[in-house]
């Protein structure tokens, strides 16, 4: 039962434009959400958060949307950089729950 | 380094050998997870640990694997009479609380079988 879901494999964007990526949860439980960022050979990274109370959470290149009615929540990397390219997966909890669901990653390409 | 530490970082085992995966949490982190990636997909929790506690295992099948996390010593990993269904890659994530995200990931071990 895949309660978090990332429709798009993959993507591929230019350097210095906006990469957004999306992500869409099924379990109405959920109200803390995550994205990883992952390398090859690597563990996942964590990158930014937000909490159901917020639409909205910015941590300099990276902005999170979060939807609660659409139970949808997107990342835009802006401007984007070879660097970024990696695998981002979405990643969501319940209030004081330990357990992380995982989609199955979107694969973000950079093309100088 | 004061990140979670996992070993070995690749494992190869024949059908029906065992396979055990370590895990030495963050510092000053206490509660640690084992989370399973199968080819093209996400990763799915399988336990999660407190030092000498086994808290959740419902994410773990129910024969052949194991996990223990000791008051001395790395959290382990038993799988044991391996089949080619456990080729994976396993990793670990730690905490200083239960609910405190983010969790912090270990580099992961892949396990292969042959």
């Amino acid at each position: 039962d895949q309660q978090v879901k990332q429709n798009s494999p993959s993507l591929s964007v230019q350097e210095g434009r906006i990469s957004i990526l999306n992500c869409d949860y099924t379990n109405s439980m959920f109200d803390y959400f995550l994205w990883y960022k992952k390398y090859p050979a690597e563990g996942p990274t964590f990158l930014i958060s937000i909490s159901s109370i917020k639409d909205k959470n910015e941590d300099g290149r990276f902005t999170v949307f979060l939807n609660k009615s659409a139970k949808h929540l997107s990342l835009h990397i802006v401007p984007s950089q070879p660097g970024d390219s990696a695998v981002y997966f979405c990643a969501a909890s319940r209030s004081n729950d330990y357990k992380l669901s995982f989609g199955a990653g979107t694969t973000v390409t950079v093309r100088a | 380094n004061a990140g979670v530490m996992q070993n070995p970082r690749h494992l190869v085992r024949r059908r029906g050998q065992e396979a055990r995966l370590r895990c030495s949490p963050m510092k000053g982190h206490s509660h640690v997870y084992w989370y399973r990636q199968l080819p093209e997909e996400g990763l799915k929790f399988m336990v999660y640990l407190q030092k000498e506690n086994i808290i959740d295992e419902s994410g773990m099948p129910k024969e052949r694997f194991s996990a223990e996390f000791p008051k001395e010593g790395p959290s382990i990993l038993r799988i044991q009479q391996v089949v080619r269904g456990d080729s994976a890659a396993y990793f670990c994530a730690s905490s200083p609380q239960q609910d405190r995200q983010p969790q912090h990931f270990g580099d992961g071990t892949r396990l292969s079988i042959l």
